[in-house]
């Protein structure tokens, strides 16, 4: 039972446009969100975090977006840069544990 | 310089064989996690451990062994009970006891079952 989905397997924007990953999350009990990138044969690498309490964060070209009622965030990335190609991860942790649960990403690609 | 060091990067084994997957800290996290990722399926989450002497399964955690005898150390077995062991494994730590934040990992062990 996958509790974090992202639905989209993989997308392609042009470089300097919008990129928007979404992702939706089944469990109420998650208090904490989390986005990661990812390169082929290399751990993730931390990207934005939101916390259940808010409904966007913002870091630099990145912006998190949380719709709690729709149990839905998703991930913009403006502007879009070829060295954003990867895959990115949305995680989510189980309120009052450190477990983490990650969707099945999406891969990004960004054309020059 | 403070991080997390899977071994070996890549492992070959035979079937009906058990092998280790070291992963070692120096962040002086308390949480350590093991996960795995295969193509299409995300990162799925074997076991993982809040302080030394404990840990928990994760959802796949069948086949799967894990001790915590140090804080800095979390070694996963992948015994020969595990039916589809060929993947690639990644270790990760977190700060545990305080604000949650993010999980930091290490470069990835790729086993392959021969």
């Amino acid at each position: 039972d996958q509790q974090v989905k992202q639905n989209s397997p993989s997308l392609s924007v042009q470089e300097g446009r919008i990129s928007i990953l979404n992702c939706d999350y089944t469990n109420s009990m998650f208090d904490y969100f989390l986005w990661y990138k990812k390169y082929p044969a290399e751990g993730p690498t931390f990207l934005i975090s939101i916390s259940s309490i808010k409904d966007k964060n913002e870091d630099g070209r990145f912006t998190v977006f949380l719709n709690k009622s729709a149990k839905h965030l998703s991930l913009h990335i403006v502007p879009s840069q070829p060295g954003d190609s990867a895959v990115y991860f949305c995680a989510a942790i189980l309120s009052g544990t450190y477990k983490y649960i990650f969707g099945t990403g999406t891969r990004l690609k960004v054309l020059a | 310089d403070g991080g997390i060091t899977q071994s070996p990067k890549y492992l070959f084994r035979k079937e009906g064989q058990n092998v280790t997957l070291s992963c070692e800290q120096n962040l002086n996290h308390d949480a350590m996690y093991w996960y795995r990722q295969d193509p299409g399926q995300g990162l799925r989450l074997i076991y993982y451990s809040q302080i030394v002497n404990d840990f928990q399964k994760g959802d796949i955690a069948e086949g799967y062994s894990v001790s915590r005898e140090k804080k800095e150390s979390f070694p996963l077995t992948v015994t020969s009970a595990q039916k589809n062991p060929t993947a690639f494994y990644l270790c990760a730590s977190s700060i545990a006891g305080g604000p949650v934040g993010e999980l930091f990992f290490g470069e990835g062990s790729r086993l392959t079952v021969l």
